[in-house]
């Protein structure tokens, strides 16, 4: 069975950048495309990037471009979300999801347990 | 794509039909799922290509439209139905959520 396992809670300054990972477990992680998602406390879900193994590339929301990097480890099933500079509207739960095989374009049907990413001074 | 959903927040009672809107700002085909979030917990996919059921969700939970119009119907309110739900268009690489419905106890 696949299971995604995230790092870790992060607490950082406004400014500094922060490294996010997604585990894969179980067979085929060279067939994942995962995504990233967020929720700000009191907001709705937002779509920040795609990427892994079968993502044919990364993919950044225009809000993001220029600010986040998705990597893939594939010796380690997994995959990475960097979110530089910082601010403290980036203060959100963060989750990474797998996107279904489905043919109807990406949905997300296996996700993270979330990583809480603190920005404060 | 802008996803609008309505209302973005109602309450019912235990067995009442409950019924979410989601508007698509352009054409999707049946590129549209519906998740469930509670506080705390993960999403949950509930519906993918607008009107399937996913593995395991109760029947009660039904999804139907096309193009710009869709709606999640939950025919008989459950107490672990109060949730805040979320339309999602799959259509664009560049993916966008609904606003989010928030179903609480009336």
């Amino acid at each position: 069975q696949v299971h995604l396992v995230q790092s870790g809670a992060e607490v950082k300054k406004p400014g500094a950048p922060v490294k996010i990972s997604c585990k894969t477990s179980g067979s085929s992680f060279g067939t994942f495309t995962i995504h990233w998602v967020r929720q700000a406390p009191g907001q709705g879900l937002e779509w920040i990037a795609k990427g892994g193994p079968s993502a044919g590339g990364a993919i950044y929301g225009q809000r993001f471009q220029g600010r986040v990097n998705v990597a893939t480890d594939t010796s380690t099933s997994t995959v990475s979300l960097e979110v530089s500079n910082l601010k403290s509207e980036d203060t959100a739960v963060y989750y990474c999801a797998r996107e279904a095989g489905f043919g109807f374009g990406a949905v997300l049907d296996l996700w993270g347990q979330g990583t809480l990413v603190t920005v404060s001074s | 794509i802008q996803m609008t959903q309505s209302p973005s927040s109602l309450s019912a009672s235990v067995g009442d039909r409950v019924i979410i809107t989601c508007r698509a700002s352009q054409s999707i085909g049946k590129y549209l799922n519906w998740y469930q979030k509670k506080s705390g917990k993960v999403p949950k996919l509930l519906i993918y290509a607008a009107s399937d059921l996913q593995n395991g969700v109760p029947s009660r939970f039904s999804g139907s439209g096309s193009g710009t119009e869709f709606t999640l119907t939950i025919s008989s309110l459950q107490p672990e139905d109060f949730a805040t739900y979320y339309c999602q268009q799959s259509y664009s690489a560049l993916l966008t959520f609904g606003g989010g419905t928030n179903v609480e106890i009336k």
